[in-house]
C-alpha cells in the first residue's frame, strides 16, 4: 500500500528565505503525487500536482516541486517565502487506479511559519 | 458555480446524540469523499463514493454511515455521536478516482462531541 511521510510537522523561515518542505512517498508503482495548501480555518487548495508528465512541476503562488523516483521523494520549494504562505501543507499519494486504489492517501502535514 | 458547500459550519453535540453533515457539489463529479482531520494526524478517509448508488468505507468508517441517492449530494451521518469525533470534516470531489483528478475541498465543519 503507498503512503506518504513529511518530515518535519513545524517549519519556520524568514521572509525572503527559501521555503522547503519535505516530502517522501512509498508505493510499488510510480504514483501520482499532489501538494494541497491549507490556510487557518479553510479547506484545502491545490498547490501542484505530478502526473508523469514532467518531473518539475509548477504550481500556484511561486511554489514548485520536483518528482525523483531514486530518491522517492517530492519536495515543495519556493525562492522567496512571503508572509501570506504561512499555512499547513499536505503531501499526498494516490494510484489513481479508481475504487480504493485511486483515493488520496494524505502526509499529516506540515505548518509553515514565516517570519517577518 | 457554488463549488463543494457543507452545512452547517460549526455544530455542538451531546454524547449519544446523532446528526448528518451535509455535502453537495455542482461540478457533476463521479468521485466524492469524506475526510476527518484531527491534529497531527493529516487528513484520514472516512467514506467514498465512486457514483451515485456506489459507496465504500475509507480508513475510519466506524461510527459513520454515508448514502449517495444523487450525484451532487454526500451526506455524512454520525449514528451515535461519541467525544473521539470530535474533529474538522472535511467533503470532497472529483471527476474521477481513476486518474490524477484535482480534489475540490469543502470548507469544512467543526464538529464537537460533549
Amino acid at each position: 500500500a503507498q503512503s506518504v511521510t513529511q518530515l518535519g510537522s513545524h517549519v519556520s523561515v524568514s521572509e525572503g528565505a527559501l521555503v522547503l518542505l519535505r516530502c517522501n512517498y512509498s508505493s510499488s508503482v510510480p504514483p501520482y503525487l499532489f501538494w494541497y495548501v491549507q490556510y487557518p480555518n479553510q479547506g484545502l487548495q491545490l498547490l501542484l500536482k505530478y502526473t508523469s508528465a514532467a518531473t518539475l512541476v509548477k504550481g500556484i503562488n511561486g511554489f514548485e516541486a520536483e518528482f525523483k523516483k531514486s530518491e522517492t521523494s517530492f519536495h515543495l520549494t519556493k525562492p522567496s517565502a512571503h508572509m501570506s504562505d504561512a499555512a499547513e501543507y499536505f503531501c499526498a499519494v494516490t494510484l489513481g487506479y479508481g475504487g480504493s486504489q485511486g483515493n488520496l492517501i494524505f502526509g499529516k502535514g506540515t505548518k509553515l511559519s514565516v517570519k517577518p | 458555480n457554488a463549488g463543494v458547500t457543507q452545512t452547517p459550519k460549526f455544530q455542538v453535540l451531546k454524547t449519544g446524540q446523532s446528526m448528518t453533515l451535509q455535502c453537495a457539489q455542482d461540478m457533476n463529479h463521479e468521485y466524492m469523499s469524506w475526510y476527518r482531520q484531527d491534529p497531527g494526524m493529516g487528513l484520514r478517509l472516512i467514506h467514498y463514493s465512486v457514483g451515485a448508488g456506489i459507496t465504500d468505507q475509507g480508513e475510519v468508517p466506524n461510527g459513520y454511515n454515508v448514502s449517495r441517492s444523487t450525484t451532487e449530494d454526500f451526506p455524512l451521518r454520525l449514528l451515535s455521536a461519541a467525544p473521539s469525533q470530535t474533529s474538522v470534516y472535511f467533503c470532497a470531489s472529483s471527476y474521477s478516482n481513476r486518474a490524477p483528478d484535482t480534489q475540490y475541498f469543502g470548507p469544512g465543519t467543526r464538529l464537537t462531541v460533549l
